[in-house]
């Protein structure tokens, strides 16, 4: 058990709709990094948030956006969805401390199907 | 960021040591190495990190050459449990993003 969760365990919506995924990071933990997994894919960078601020971008167009609340929880938010956005949505949490990260350790996911 | 190349898949009879070895030609100083290990519908597990020689846990041990462009990991008395995908990566310790590629698929037989 790594101590982060998320939220909703699956979820399915249709296309063009909005959506939001949460994630607890793990205690003591004051980042977190999102990750979209497509089936038989290795997961792929979405975004960091450290400090509530974003801290580094994957290639996702800006209709995948997200927040880091002062408990350093976070959403994922995804607006106009597409069939492609269909996968496992992953979130990991870190520490950053003194200019060193240590290592991500992740969530269970959230499976988001698109209809 | 260092790109790595690991074989796709591997099988295994349970209660063999199973070794899994990653090249990344291109790993900058300041690169970890870093295995993960993934069930289906799960987020990624950590396993082993490793910057140079050897380092051991509960679970696995990682060997890295002096050179750093390759490392190996290695599952002791692997069980049917053991089946999963497994990923190496190179990063600055979690600092810059994780670069997932496809990963090796172990299949643990009886």
């Amino acid at each position: 058990e790594t101590g982060v969760t998320q939220s909703p365990t699956h979820l399915i919506k249709t296309r063009g709709q909005q959506v939001t995924l949460r994630c607890s990071s793990q205690s003591g933990h004051n980042t977190v990094s999102w990750y979209q997994q497509a089936l038989g894919q290795g997961p792929q960078f979405i975004f960091q948030y450290y400090r509530e601020e974003e801290n580094g971008r994957g290639n996702f167009p800006p209709r995948f956006s997200g927040l880091q609340f002062p408990n350093y929880s976070s959403e994922l938010n995804v607006n106009a969805l597409e069939l492609d956005d269909s996968a496992l949505y992953l979130c990991a949490s870190s520490l950053i401390d003194q200019g060193r990260t240590d290592t991500q350790y992740f969530g269970p996911g959230t499976r988001l199907t698109v209809l | 960021l260092a790109k790595t190349t690991q074989p796709i898949s591997m099988d295994s009879y349970e209660g063999q040591e199973v070794n899994i070895t990653c090249s990344h030609n291109n790993i900058a100083t300041n690169d970890y190495i870093t295995w993960y290990q993934q069930f289906p519908s799960q987020g990624p597990r950590f396993i082993i990190q490793g910057y140079k020689t050897k380092v051991t846990n509960e679970v696995a041990s990682l060997f890295i050459p002096a050179d750093r462009k390759s490392s190996t990991l290695s599952l002791p008395r692997v069980s049917l449990s053991d089946t999963a995908v497994y990923y190496c990566l190179v990063a600055l310790s979690g600092n810059t993003p994780l670069v997932f590629g496809k990963g090796t698929r172990l299949s643990v037989i009886a």
